[in-house]
C-alpha cells in the first residue's frame, strides 16, 4: 500500500523552530517528488514546498521562503520540513504528499496524502 | 501567481442529484489542473488529474472537463459519501495554488 505518515507537530512559541518528518512506503521513493501542504484551522489548502525526486531542486511558497527548509533522505525514504522563525500564521495542519511538478517524477499531483500533523504557534 | 476561483462556495443538493462545480484560473493553466475531495477530519484525496483523468479507484460518477482557464467537476448522481469539500489545484507554474474550495452539503 502506498502511504505517507507525518510526525513532529506540536506547540511552539512564536520565533521558535520545529522539524516535521514524513515516512514513505509502498512506492519507489527515489522516483517521486514530495510536497508539503498546510491547512490553517477552518481554512483551505496552501502549498508550502516541493522537493524533486533527486533532492537537487527545492521550491517554496513566498510565505515560508527563507524560514522553512525541505530536505529528503532517499536512503531512509523520508522527507523533512525544518521550520524556523515560526509565526502565529504558520499554525496549521501540515500534510505530506507524494508528488509535485518534477520532470523526472511520474506523479505531478499530490497522491496520496498523509493524515497530517498539527503545528500550533502560540505563546 | 495564478489565482483559482471556485464557485459556488456552497452547493446544497440532495442524494441522487447532479453536482456541477466550477474552477476558473486567472490565466491559462492548459490542462494542468487537479480536483481533490476532503471530508471532515480527513486528508484530501486526488479525484481528477490533468483536467479530465480519474485517479485510481475513483468512481465513474466523477468527471472533469475544461482547459485553459475554465474547468468543471461533475458528480453525475450524488452518493451520501460525496458530501464534502472539493478543491481545484494547478501545476502550470510556481507557485502551485489551490482554489478556495466548494462545499457540497446536503439539502
Amino acid at each position: 500500500e502506498v502511504q505517507v505518515l507525518e510526525s513532529g507537530g506540536g506547540l511552539v512559541q512564536p520565533g521558535g523552530s520545529l522539524r516535521l518528518s514524513c515516512a514513505a512506503s509502498g512506492f519507489t521513493f527515489t522516483n517521486s517528488a514530495m510536497t508539503w501542504v498546510r491547512q490553517a484551522p477552518g481554512k483551505g489548502l496552501e502549498w508550502v514546498s516541493t522537493i524533486s525526486a533527486g533532492g537537487d531542486s527545492t521550491t517554496y511558497s513566498e510565505s515560508v521562503k527563507g524560514r522553512f527548509t525541505i530536505s529528503r533522505d532517499n536512503s531512509r525514504n523520508t522527507v523533512s520540513l525544518q521550520m524556523n522563525s515560526l509565526r502565529a500564521e504558520d499554525t496549521a495542519v501540515y500534510y505530506c504528499a507524494r508528488g509535485g511538478p518534477d520532470s523526472t517524477s511520474p506523479n505531478p499531483y499530490f497522491d496520496p496524502w498523509g493524515q497530517g500533523t498539527l503545528v500550533t504557534v502560540s505563546s | 501567481e495564478i489565482v483559482l476561483t471556485q464557485s459556488p462556495a456552497t452547493l446544497s443538493l440532495s442524494p441522487g442529484e447532479r453536482a456541477t462545480l466550477s474552477c476558473r484560473a486567472s490565466q491559462s493553466v492548459r490542462s494542468y489542473l487537479a480536483w481533490y475531495q476532503q471530508k471532515p477530519g480527513q486528508a484530501p484525496r486526488l479525484l481528477i488529474y490533468d483536467a479530465s483523468n480519474r485517479a485510481t479507484g475513483i468512481p465513474a460518477r466523477f468527471s472533469g472537463s475544461g482547459s485553459g482557464t475554465d474547468f468543471t467537476l461533475t458528480i453525475s448522481s450524488l452518493e451520501p459519501e460525496d458530501f464534502a469539500v472539493y478543491y481545484c489545484q494547478h501545476r502550470s507554474m510556481w507557485p502551485l495554488t489551490f482554489g478556495g474550495g466548494t462545499k457540497v452539503e446536503t439539502k
